[in-house]
């Protein structure tokens, strides 16, 4: 067990339709990560913030935001979805900004588009 | 795109074989790691070698980096069953995509180990 928890684990839904994935990280970390794994893709990054700020941004579409919260769990929004949408979506955490140690993943958010 | 890549893509061995995994990258970086990648599971952060390190031992892994050639490689020694996974290599790429404090990953090596 890694400490992330990422909830849902498995989600449905039709193209066009908005979902929330949200990521609770590691007690003491205050940097999270998404990542996004698809076949074709391989695993992106898509964005990176650290104690509520946004630190690095990756290959994030514009219809997809995020952001972290004073407790510093994460939420990851997608809206507009599209088949091509369809993945499993990783949180992982951190304690520093900088990429100096090991990243801590959660299970992942398995997300189906219809 | 991709930073790191793998190779093999696939390996198939015997339980007891050892298993070597390669990763190449393409720019400058800081350290280099592997994660290890149950089907459907999250990743497991295996081992970090730094880019001052020309080789790094954990249990039965073995890791070397060239950083001339930038390239690594994972060796996983005396395998089980239980190593079936897929195995990335990962990099912090200084300067790539022009963003940092991220990992970059490859598309990982799927070794599956015969009992």
């Amino acid at each position: 067990d890694s400490g992330v928890t990422q909830t849902p684990k498995h989600l449905i839904t039709a193209t066009g339709q908005r979902v929330t994935l949200r990521c609770s990280p590691r007690s003491g970390d205050l940097s999270v990560y998404w990542y996004q794994q698809s076949l074709d893709q391989g695993l992106q990054f898509l964005i990176q913030y650290y104690n509520g700020e946004e630190r690095a941004k990756g290959n994030i579409l514009e219809r997809f935001s995020a952001q972290q919260f004073p407790d510093l769990h994460s939420e990851l929004n997608l809206s507009s979805l599209e088949l091509g949408d369809s993945a499993l979506y990783f949180c992982a955490s951190s304690v520093e900004p900088f990429l100096t140690g090991e990243l801590f993943f959660g299970e992942g958010s398995r997300l189906t588009v219809l | 795109s991709q930073q790191g890549e793998e190779d093999p893509q696939a390996l198939s061995i015997q339980e007891g074989e050892n298993a070597t995994m390669n990763c190449s990258y393409k720019t400058s970086i800081n350290n280099l790691q592997w994660y290890r990648q149950n089907s459907g599971r999250g990743l497991v952060h295996l081992i970090l070698i730094r880019s001052n390190e020309r080789e790094k031992h954990s249990g039965r892994l073995r890791v070397t980096l060239d950083t001339s050639k930038k390239s690594s490689s994972l060796l996983i020694t005396a395998s089980r069953a239980a190593d079936t996974a897929s195995y990335f290599c990962a990099t912090d790429a200084l300067g790539y995509g022009g963003s940092q404090g991220n990992l970059i990953f490859g598309k990982g090596t799927k070794l599956s180990v015969k009992p």
